[in-house]
């Protein structure tokens, strides 16, 4: 069965530094999300893409977060300088369609942690 | 603003019970409701999904409920095993929001050997 990849699956980085964390959706979804998690709270959503452009983004998805999709596989999400509250579980997701229409499929996830 | 929360944050039943989950939403454009299972240290593992013109909806070992009067959703595992044990999170999406998917806060699920 497909499934949706994240790496790596631990980032350790200093408060500042800039964080770039991997994707690869399933091949043939064209929609892709951001959710993040922190320790022990509810799933949260960050951004949606399609068609090589953001759909919609939540308020947590400020400046400082950029997405990609640089060839016909991947999916990152850039954190430009990060700061501790930035420590999360990172989690993709794709799916076929959009519109609450279809099934959305997680990766594992990446966690992240801002010293 | 809008949220999906759920009742209660912990329920512990015996193994071969049934176990019920609450979820209540307040989004009353919500058309389609999505329940989760998070194991420690995973992704969100999709369980069953519910549509709005839909109040009942039946899977394996597992049912949703929706009862858009109230603004109810519901979570039916039936003959709970011990690898039921995780975290589930109901979650809802509009036709209008780009497939975001809005979750509630989780609930525990303990299953008793």
């Amino acid at each position: 069965e497909p499934e949706v990849t994240q790496t790596p699956s631990h980032q350790v980085t200093q408060m500042g530094q800039e964080v770039i964390l991997h994707c690869v959706p399933i091949s043939n979804h064209l929609y892709f999300y951001w959710y993040r998690q922190i320790l022990g709270q509810k799933v949260e959503f960050l951004v949606s893409f399609y068609n090589n452009e953001i759909s919609e983004k939540s308020e947590i998805f400020d400046d400082q977060f950029s997405v990609e999709r640089p060839d016909g596989s991947n999916f990152t999400l850039k954190i430009r300088s990060t700061k501790l509250e930035d420590s999360a579980m990172y989690f993709c997701a794709s799916s076929r369609i959009s519109r609450g229409t279809d099934t959305q499929y997680f990766g594992p996830g990446t966690r992240l942690t801002v010293l | 603003g809008e949220s999906v929360g759920l009742h209660l944050p912990t329920l512990s039943v015996q193994e071969g019970d049934n176990s019920i989950i609450n979820c209540a939403y307040s989004n009353s454009a919500s058309d389609y409701f999505i329940w989760y299972k998070q194991e420690s240290g995973k992704g969100p593992q999709f369980i069953i999904d519910i549509r709005s013109n839909m109040d009942k909806r039946q899977g394996q070992r597992v049912t949703v409920l929706l009862n858009k009067t109230v603004k109810h959703l519901s979570l039916q595992i039936a003959a709970t095993q011990p690898g039921d044990s995780a975290v589930y999170f109901c979650a809802e999406n509009t036709n209008t929001n780009a497939g975001k998917s809005t979750f509630g806060d989780g609930t525990t699920l303990t299953v008793k050997p």
